[in-house]
């Protein structure tokens, strides 16, 4: 299957700090990407959708000033967690589709596990 | 009412024996029926998907979906100790531009020797 990478794999940072996690397609172009969240025993929960070169689309209940969405290529797409706090501590995932396929398949990246001290 | 209602489990098997996951649903807009497998602390693993009702085979693995009874399932032949880990069904709705996903919370498997 088509591959995603995500990046760092896991990170913990300071009360109030930012931390920018990336997804990126490396075999294919995915003119959009979702981003999820996942907390402990829990499922993937949509967070946006982001689009190549245009706004990100936010789910309701979802800070877009807070978690910053940037699609600049059709490689990549980076979610930006702004003065992250304890509460923000989970699972992030990304996701693409490769148009080539149909749009019929969603692949994964390997998720970010975040931890705010 | 959650749009996709999944068992959490957890469900114990021993090695060998034919398990079922089983996921409903409430939306019928719905286009597509996934299931992802996830292993501790790493993203879901795209294991079969499906569009139609009916039974789709990939190995030890059976996908049924029943769309006027809003149901599917995912069937494990053979269960193994390596199949252990938790199951996501998914139902995907295409928008502009890739496959709009909501998820079941998952169910854990458990394969004993």
């Amino acid at each position: 299957g088509a591959v995603v990478s995500q990046h760092p794999s896991r990170v913990i940072c300071k009360s109030g700090t930012s931390v920018k996690i990336e997804c990126r397609s490396l075999d294919f172009q995915a003119t959009t990407m979702f981003w999820y969240r996942q907390f402990p025993k829990q499922s993937l929960m949509l967070m946006a959708t982001s689009n190549e070169g245009s706004k990100a689309t936010y789910e309701q209940g979802v800070e877009k000033d807070k978690f910053l969405i940037n699609h600049a290529s059709l490689t990549l797409s980076t979610l930006t967690v702004t003065s992250a706090h304890p509460e923000d501590s989970s699972f992030y995932i990304c996701s693409a589709s490769d148009p080539h396929r149909g749009d019929t398949e969603a692949f994964f990246g390997q998720g970010t596990r975040l931890t705010v001290v | 009412q959650k749009e996709v209602e999944q068992d959490p489990g957890p469900l114990s098997v021993p090695e060998g024996a034919i398990v079922s996951l089983n996921c409903t649903y409430s939306n019928s807009a719905f286009q597509y029926f996934m299931w992802y497998r996830q292993y501790s602390r790493k993203g879901p693993e795209l294991l079969m998907y499906t569009y139609s009702s009916g039974n789709k085979e990939d190995g030890r693995f059976t996908a049924q979906v029943d769309k006027s009874s809003k149901y599917i399932s995912l069937f494990i032949r053979d269960s193994q100790p390596s199949d252990s880990a938790t199951y996501l069904c998914a139902m995907g709705l295409l928008t502009g531009g890739g496959n709009k996903l909501t998820f079941g919370t998952g169910t854990q498997l458990k394969v004993e020797l």
